[in-house]
């Protein structure tokens, strides 16, 4: 069973959509990464998160550490936010470990 | 800051041959990652180092593969010999961990393919 499970697995949407990306995780961890890779391979770090919530234009991120679930989500989304959006974790073996990563969410927007 | 460099972006090499990649990370970064990503198995960790020392590989598939850092500035990622199986893109990152101060940088990846 991977340790970091995200859903859905593709998700098309029209723009303006509100957008919500899931992501469950089953150990302990230090902190959770959202990724973001788009068509061309490049990989960008959206947030890092160990609890709470944050917020950066129009991405917002949440993490439930007692629950272990995490989610992303988009406002008023646009045919550029359209990419491959992976969640990692940070297991909790002390020190900066290498992150484990779920299998992505494939989003499309369209216009 | 140029971000993350790693060369060369593609390489296609034939099987048994040596391949090597590179990767320069951000200056003052104290952390250094290796991943690959596969369409079967996605993003993997292979290995990580810390102030140059490697830390954890036990994400690297086997002997054939190994990794070094010689310096703050530079790794090196070396399959040999080289397997169509290896076939993937090989992403290095480079992060500083403080209480205010993260960043987390991917670099380009480099795309190997092995005939």
């Amino acid at each position: 069973k991977n340790e970091v499970e995200q859903s859905p697995q593709n998700l098309t949407a029209q723009e303006g959509e509100f957008i919500t990306i899931n992501c469950s995780y089953s150990v302990g961890i230090s902190a959770l990464h959202w990724l973001q890779q788009h068509p061309g391979g490049g990989i960008v770090s959206l947030f890092m998160l160990s609890s709470g919530k944050k917020k950066h234009g129009r991405l917002i991120a949440t993490i439930n550490i007692q629950e272990k679930h995490s989610s992303l989500h988009i406002t008023a989304s646009h045919p550029r936010d359209s990419a491959v959006y992976i969640c990692a974790v940070f297991l909790l073996r002390g020190g900066a470990d290498g992150l484990t990563f779920g299998k992505g969410t494939h989003l499309i927007i369209q216009p | 800051d140029a971000g993350v460099i790693q060369s060369p972006r593609h390489e296609v090499t034939e099987m048994g041959q040596e391949v090597t990649l590179r990767c320069k990370p951000i200056s003052g970064h104290d952390y250094l990652f290796w991943y690959r990503q596969t369409m079967m198995r996605g993003l993997e960790l292979l290995i990580y180092f810390n102030n140059n020392v490697p830390i954890d590989d036990s994400g690297m598939p086997e002997d054939r593969f190994s990794a070094k850092m010689p310096n703050a500035s530079f790794s090196t990622l070396k399959i040999q010999p080289s397997e169509p199986r290896d076939s993937a893109v090989y992403f290095c990152a480079s992060s500083t961990w403080t209480e205010v101060n993260y960043g987390y940088t991917f670099g380009s990846g480099t795309r190997l393919t092995v005939v």
